[in-house]
């Protein structure tokens, strides 16, 4: 299947600081990518969709100007986590749909991100 | 919108046996159900899925049934393995979206 990667894996900031994440499709171009957040033992939450070229949406009750979302190319999406505070450590998981079945609704994850922030 | 219900929460099997994980969904217009093995501290992979027009899929041990009536849909595991110990997320889109409707998740845990 489609293969999407993350980087970092893991990052340990202060708080105050800001974590740049990002999201590559490795071999197929997204227009499209999804970014997620997932606390321990819970489901995926959906923070916001990637456009490539065009502005980030946003889910309800994500502040948009916390979670900075850049999608500048066919395969890079970033997250950018500004002002870092203990509360926004969480397991930040990217995806994209696949090219190959567009209308199939197919998505691959990313490995995910473990941010903490001390 | 899209509500999805999973169950159970925790499923502890032996070895060998086989293991069920149930979801009904609520919107009618979904027509795409896939699922997902997340190991701990990794992202979900997709082992599974299953489109409305088709009421049972297999792949190897893994099977996935769809009832559209009555809108639940569930994975089945044959012959578990420890190395199936995972937790595992159905999801219900609708066409023409690519965004899913998660379930909380089971963790199952296959003792040897």
């Amino acid at each position: 299947g489609a293969v999407v990667s993350q980087h970092p894996s893991w990052v340990i900031c202060k708080s105050g600081t800001s974590v740049k994440i990002e999201c590559r499709s490795l071999d197929f171009q997204a227009t499209t990518m999804f970014w997620y957040r997932q606390f321990p033992k819970q489901s995926l939450m959906l923070m916001a969709t990637s456009n490539e070229g065009s502005k980030a949406t946003y889910e309800q009750g994500v502040e948009k100007d916390k979670f900075l979302i850049n999608h500048a190319s066919l395969t890079l999406s970033t997250l950018t986590v500004t002002s870092a505070h203990p509360e926004d450590s969480s397991f930040y998981i990217c995806s994209a749909p696949t090219p190959t079945s567009p209308n199939y609704n197919e998505q691959f994850f990313g490995p995910g991100t473990r941010l903490t922030v001390l | 919108g899209e509500n999805v219900e999973q169950h159970p929460s925790t499923l502890s099997v032996q070895e060998g046996d086989s293991a069920v994980i149930k979801c009904t969904y609520s919107d009618s217009a979904s027509n795409y159900f896939p699922w997902y093995k997340q190991e701990l501290g990794k992202g979900p992979q997709l082992i599974i899925d299953i489109r409305s027009n088709v009421g049972e899929k297999k792949d190897q041990r893994i099977a996935v049934t769809l009832n559209k009536t009555a809108k639940h849909f569930s994975l089945h595991i044959t012959e578990t393995q420890p190395e199936d110990s995972a937790v595992y997320f159905c999801a219900a889109t609708s066409g023409g979206s690519y965004i899913p409707t998660f379930g909380r998740g089971t963790s199952l845990i296959v003792h040897p």
